[in-house]
């Protein structure tokens, strides 16, 4: 079936403006997951939804991050005035359940650059 | 959360057996040890997960010692194709983001 799907694959944007970056993933998935990796790092937690609400928050870097997912299905994660220091790959990961012992499924992620 | 340790890299020639050791002295009582692979331009993929003894599957197996201060995942007879990052993860069945170190990365040169 259909995996993790995230949209666009790449984004070039200058310093200062909003960017939109969207997960679609697996059908019938419960939770959802947002992370970043900068080049050659580790993965770095953001958020994660459980449904359409979002028990925990505290990976997000500043309030210029926000998120929401509706409908239980697609995700958008969303930067205001970007920084160049918010350059980095963003990757989206469903499951069917949260915690430690449900597989993550990975999207290809969303490289953003900012200009 | 435990902390992880494992090698930054490895390197290996296609045909031999890989074997990644992950520590992880603080590793609590109801604490899984999962193992994830990437590929470069790609998310992280599950390859294998354990609690203790011996877990293997298609892809892997994973060695967990009775202490359980350890790990080690087992790549048998890798090939070009598994040059990849692998992550060494801890953690219960409460903990809900994945906490992602470094990991090691594993050239296999022909």
């Amino acid at each position: 079936g259909a995996g993790v799907s995230q949209s666009p694959s790449n984004k070039v944007t200058e310093k200062g403006k909003d960017v939109e970056l969207r997960c679609d993933p697996i059908s019938g998935h419960t939770a959802l997951y947002w992370y970043r990796q900068s080049l050659g790092q580790g993965l770095e937690f953001l958020i994660y939804f459980q449904g359409n609400s979002a028990p925990d928050k505290s990976g997000l870097p500043s309030d210029r991050f926000s998120a929401e997912r509706t409908g239980g299905s697609v995700s958008t994660l969303t930067i205001q005035r970007t920084q160049q220091e918010d350059s980095a790959v963003y990757l989206c990961a469903s499951s069917t359940g949260s915690g430690h012992l449900y597989e993550q499924y990975f999207g290809p992620g969303t490289r953003l650059t900012v200009t | 959360l435990a902390k992880t340790t494992q090698p930054i890299s490895m390197d290996s020639y296609e045909g031999q057996e890989v074997n990644i050791t992950c520590s992880h002295n603080n590793i609590a009582t109801n604490d899984y040890i999962t193992w994830y692979q990437q590929f470069p331009s790609q998310g992280p993929r599950f390859i294998i997960q354990g609690y203790k003894t011996k877990v293997t599957n298609e892809v892997a197996s994973l060695f967990i010692p009775a202490d359980r201060k350890s790990s080690t995942l087992s790549l048998p007879r890798v090939s070009l194709s598994d040059t990849a990052v692998y992550y060494c993860l801890v953690g219960d069945k409460g903990n809900t983001p994945l906490v992602f170190g470094k990991g090691t990365r594993l050239s296999v040169i022909a």
